[in-house]
């Protein structure tokens, strides 16, 4: 199962363009890259997810490099509430295998005023 | 309204018994999942279903069991024999197991003393 790194933390100023970067080197040609976040003690929520072409949608972007070994996720205007941790996770598909989604330690975004 | 719905959100039990947490969605969804997250870390997969009556063991299944004889639910029932149960459990579903995104409930604390 192909692994993800992300930084432990980081900050951005509200407002500004919060981009977490994301590590799948030993990412294989069936695996997505998915996008999770959690608040404390909630349920991880959706945000986006891609195969290889970069994907946009209300919440964010997803930039994912030509050799799809890194990804970023653009939050274009942060907020307070984007304050949180997110989870950059590879998802497996096809015959025989679970979808299960691999999560990492994620990053801890702190979105400050 | 449509969603995965866990229950209870905190939980109590005695050590030696036997508990079992609900998970029901009425998303028509056939894969349903089932996490273990401990304090600062990220999710560990504890069992998985890609159809109903049909389920495997994850990463973390010892002390665990689980049923899934209707679509719409999947409960984990956490044994005696399981050696640190205290944790928040989510449950999670899919369409199915390819690429489709993955929808968390709002977990369950569950707490042994």
């Amino acid at each position: 199962d192909a692994k993800t790194t992300q930084p432990p933390s980081m900050d951005c100023a509200e407002g500004r363009a919060a981009n977490l970067p994301c590590n799948h080197s030993t990412i294989s040609g069936n695996e997505y890259v998915y996008w999770y976040r959690q608040i404390h003690s909630q349920g991880p929520q959706y945000i986006i997810h891609g195969l290889k072409n970069n994907e946009t949608n209300e919440m964010a972007s997803l930039i994912i490099t030509e050799d799809r070994k890194s990804s970023t996720l653009i939050l274009p205007h942060a907020t307070l509430r984007d304050t949180a941790v997110y989870y950059c996770i590879v998802r497996i598909y096809g015959s025989g295998n679970t979808g299960k989604l691999i999560f990492g330690q994620g990053t801890t975004l702190q979105v400050k005023p | 309204d449509g969603g995965i719905t866990q229950s209870p959100k905190y939980l109590f039990r005695k050590e030696g018994q036997n508990v079992t947490l609900s998970c029901e969605q009425n998303l028509n969804h056939d894969a349903m999942y089932w996490y273990r997250q401990d304090p600062g870390q990220g999710l560990r997969l504890i069992y998985y279903s890609q159809i109903v009556n049909d389920f495997q063991k994850g990463d973390i299944a010892e002390g665990y069991s689980v049923s899934r004889e209707k679509k719409e639910s999947f409960p984990l029932t956490v044994t005696s024999a399981q050696k640190n149960p205290t944790a928040f459990y989510l449950c999670a579903s899919s369409i199915n197991s390819v690429n489709t995104e993955a929808f968390f409930g709002q977990g369950t604390r569950l707490t042994v003393v």
